[in-house]
C-alpha cells in the first residue's frame, strides 16, 4: 500500500534552514508528482509546492518563493523540502502527499506529517 | 487567488441525519474541486475529486456535486465517524487554495 513518511522537523529559530524529508513506498515513485501541504496550529490547510515527476518542474506558493526549495530523488523514492530563513509564520505541520494520479493536482495520499516549530 | 468560502463554519447534525456542506469559489472554477476530510490529530484524506468523483474506500453515503462556484458535499447518513472536519480544494486557477473548513459536530 502507499504509504508517505515524513522526516526532519523540529524546532528551529528565525531565520535558519530545515530539511524535511518525505519516504515513499508501495507505488511507481516515478509515475507520480508529489506535493508539500502545510497546517499551521488550529488552522486550516495550505498548499505549499510541487515537484513532477521528472523532478525538473516545481511550483511553490507566494509566501515561500525563494525560501523553500523541492527536490527529489527518483532512485531513492524520496522527495526533499528544503527550508531557509525560516519565518515564526512558517510554523506549522508540513505533510507530504502523492498526486491522486500522474501530474493532478488532487492530494490522493498523505503522510502522517512533520511539525516544525520557528520559535527563539 | 481564488478564495473558497466554505458555509456553515460548523453544521450541528444527529447520527442517521444527511448533511449538506457548501463551498463558494470566488470565481468559475469549472469542476477542479476536491473534498478532503480531516480527523483531529491525523492528516485530510482524500474523498471526492472532479467534483463528483468518489476516492478508492470512500462510503456511497459521501457525494459531491456542483459547478462553475457552487459545489456541495453531501453525507446522507451520518456515522460517528463522519463527526469531524472537512475542506473543500480548488486548483483551476493558481495557486490552489483550500477553503477553511466546516466542522460537522454532534448535535
Amino acid at each position: 500500500q502507499v504509504q508517505l513518511v515524513e522526516s526532519g522537523g523540529g524546532v528551529v529559530q528565525p531565520g535558519r534552514s530545515l530539511r524535511l524529508s518525505c519516504a515513499a513506498s508501495g507505488f511507481t515513485f516515478t509515475n507520480y508528482a508529489m506535493h508539500w501541504v502545510r497546517q499551521a496550529p488550529g488552522k486550516g490547510l495550505e498548499w505549499v509546492a510541487i515537484i513532477y515527476s521528472d523532478g525538473n518542474t516545481e511550483f511553490y506558493v507566494d509566501s515561500v518563493k525563494g525560501r523553500f526549495t523541492v527536490s527529489r530523488d527518483n532512485t531513492r523514492n524520496t522527495v526533499v523540502l528544503q527550508m531557509n530563513s525560516l519565518r515564526a509564520e512558517d510554523t506549522a505541520v508540513y505533510f507530504c502527499a502523492r498526486s491522486l494520479y500522474s501530474s493532478s493536482w488532487y492530494l490522493g495520499y498523505w503522510g502522517q506529517g512533520s511539525l516544525v516549530t520557528v520559535s527563539s | 487567488e481564488i478564495l473558497m468560502t466554505q458555509s456553515p463554519a460548523i453544521l450541528s447534525v444527529s447520527p442517521g441525519e444527511g448533511a449538506t456542506l457548501s463551498c463558494r469559489a470566488s470565481q468559475s472554477i469549472d469542476g477542479n474541486v476536491a473534498w478532503y476530510q480531516q480527523n483531529p490529530g491525523q492528516a485530510p484524506r482524500l474523498l471526492i475529486y472532479r467534483a463528483s468523483s468518489r476516492a478508492t474506500g470512500v462510503p456511497v453515503r459521501f457525494s459531491g456535486s456542483g459547478s462553475a462556484t457552487e459545489f456541495t458535499l453531501t453525507i446522507s447518513s451520518l456515522q460517528s465517524e463522519d463527526f469531524v472536519l472537512y475542506y473543500c480544494q480548488q486548483f483551476s486557477n493558481w495557486p490552489p487554495t483550500f477553503g477553511q473548513g466546516t466542522r460537522v459536530e454532534l448535535k
